[in-house]
């Protein structure tokens, strides 16, 4: 199967700080990704997408970084707020089929 | 906002029994999509379904599975005989076009 894994399982910040959520990826046929948010008991929300010509996309609050070579993908969450608490899975699209990472926890302190 | 609905949030099931999972999509989509995540564990995708045929579908969805939408509305996974493994919370997504994706809030699914 393919691989795509995260580097961390938790992530704590303080509420008001950047956080930096990565994801690495294997398959260099992957050609678009995607940020999912997943808070309990629902399911996952979109955050933010990246074409794989491209290396940087901003939305709001949020931006995401596709570094090809090292085929590493990170998620930017700029003044962290509580209701960021979630967890924030990548997915990378190979041909027609989606492939999630495990998720990261991030957790945001008062 | 619309949203993709899914029922019941919760089913146990004997295991060998039949069950069906019912999804309504938003309702201007086109593309639907079932997945689970066994506790614990990754999103992974069962199945992509568009213009009334199923379109992509990973190993995990054989013979056991199949999707149906037979109302224009509605969107049905059925697993024909559960087995323990199948327990998972099972998400459907819709969207208008690939890979354009609003999920479910989910079905827990619990096979004894």
């Amino acid at each position: 199967g393919e691989s795509v894994g995260l580097h961390l399982p938790t992530l704590s910040v303080q509420e008001g700080d950047n956080s930096i959520i990565n994801c690495a990826y294997s398959n260099s046929a992957s050609d678009y990704f995607i940020w999912y948010k997943q808070e309990s008991g629902k399911g996952p929300q979109f955050i933010i997408d990246i074409r794989s010509n491209m290396d940087k996309r901003q939305g709001q609050r949020v931006t995401v970084l596709l570094n090809k070579t090292v085929k590493h993908l990170s998620l930017q969450i700029a003044a962290t707020q509580p209701g960021d608490s979630a967890v924030y899975f990548c997915a990378e699209n190979i041909g027609n089929q989606f492939y999630f990472g495990t998720g990261t926890s991030l957790t945001v302190i008062p | 906002e619309p949203e993709v609905t899914q029922t019941p949030s919760h089913q146990v099931t004997q295991m060998g029994q039949e069950v069906i999972l019912r999804c309504v999509p938003i309702s201007n989509h086109l593309y639907f999509y079932w997945y689970r995540q066994i506790l614990g564990q990754k999103v992974e995708f069962l199945v992509s379904f568009y213009n009334n045929e199923i379109s992509e579908k990973s190993e995990i969805f054989d013979d056991q599975f199949s999707v149906e939408r037979p109302d224009g509305s509605n969107f049905t996974l059925k697993i024909r005989s559960t087995k323990l493994e199948d327990s998972a919370m099972y998400f459907c997504a819709s969207g208008t076009a690939q890979w354009t994706q609003y999920f479910g809030p989910g079905t827990r699914l619990l096979v004894l």
